[in-house]
């Protein structure tokens, strides 16, 4: 158990609706972090923050956002889904820039 | 973002030392190298990591060339557990870990 938790575990909607993935970082840990792998993919790096403050962004489309609350929790929001959008979604959460700590993901299937 | 070159796979035999490459040819000198893996339908972990000197900890070995172009994570005595896809990444400074796509290590019974 990394200490990271997400949630839901599983996630089945349709195409064009929004869904709210939530992630608690390990005790203590400021920074989270948002990946992305779909089926034999490898991990895509979304987006980073860093106590509240964007800090890094990847291949994040627009039609996703997310944000780290004041009690550090993050949520990766995604709208408009498309079936290409199944996909592993994946938190991390780390001390500083220091070594991360993952979650056990989110597994999101879009019908 | 600097990046990393590894094999898409490799076999080794249960109770074997597994050696799986990485090359790094643009690495910069504050460039720490990390080694995560995934088992199977899990999220990565941390294996080790390292800037200059070689490492060891309980669950494996990194050795780092001389020149940092390229570094070899050893697992001493492979498991049916060890089965998983290795990842070699290069952190910066710009808090982004961009992960290749890895080594699937498949291990022999």
């Amino acid at each position: 158990d990394s200490g990271v938790t997400q949630t839901p575990k599983h996630l089945i909607t349709a195409t064009g609706q929004r869904v709210t993935l939530r992630c608690s970082p390990r005790s203590g840990d400021l920074s989270v972090y948002w990946y992305q792998q779909s089926l034999d993919q490898g991990l895509q790096f979304l987006i980073q923050y860093y106590n509240g403050e964007e800090r890094a962004k990847g291949n994040i489309l627009e039609r996703f956002s997310a944000q780290q609350f004041p009690d550090l929790h993050s949520e990766l929001n995604l709208s408009s889904l498309e079936l290409g959008d199944s996909a592993l979604y994946f938190c991390a959460s780390s001390v500083a820039g220091g070594l991360m700590y993952f979650g056990p993901g989110t597994r999101l299937l879009v019908l | 973002d600097a990046k990393t070159t590894q094999p898409n796979s490799m076999e080794s035999n249960e109770e074997e030392p597994v050696h799986l490459p990485c090359n790094h040819s643009t690495i910069s000198g504050t460039d720490y190298i990390h080694w995560y893996r995934q088992l199977p339908s899990q999220g990565p972990e941390y294996v080790i990591h390292g800037l200059t000197s070689n490492v060891n900890n309980r669950m494996a070995s990194l050795a780092i060339a001389e020149d940092r172009k390229s570094s070899t994570l050893i697992l001493h005595r492979a498991t049916l557990r060890d089965a998983a896809v290795y990842y070699c990444i290069l952190r910066d400074g710009s808090y982004k870990y961009i992960f290749g796509t890895g080594t699937r290590l498949k291990v022999l019974a």
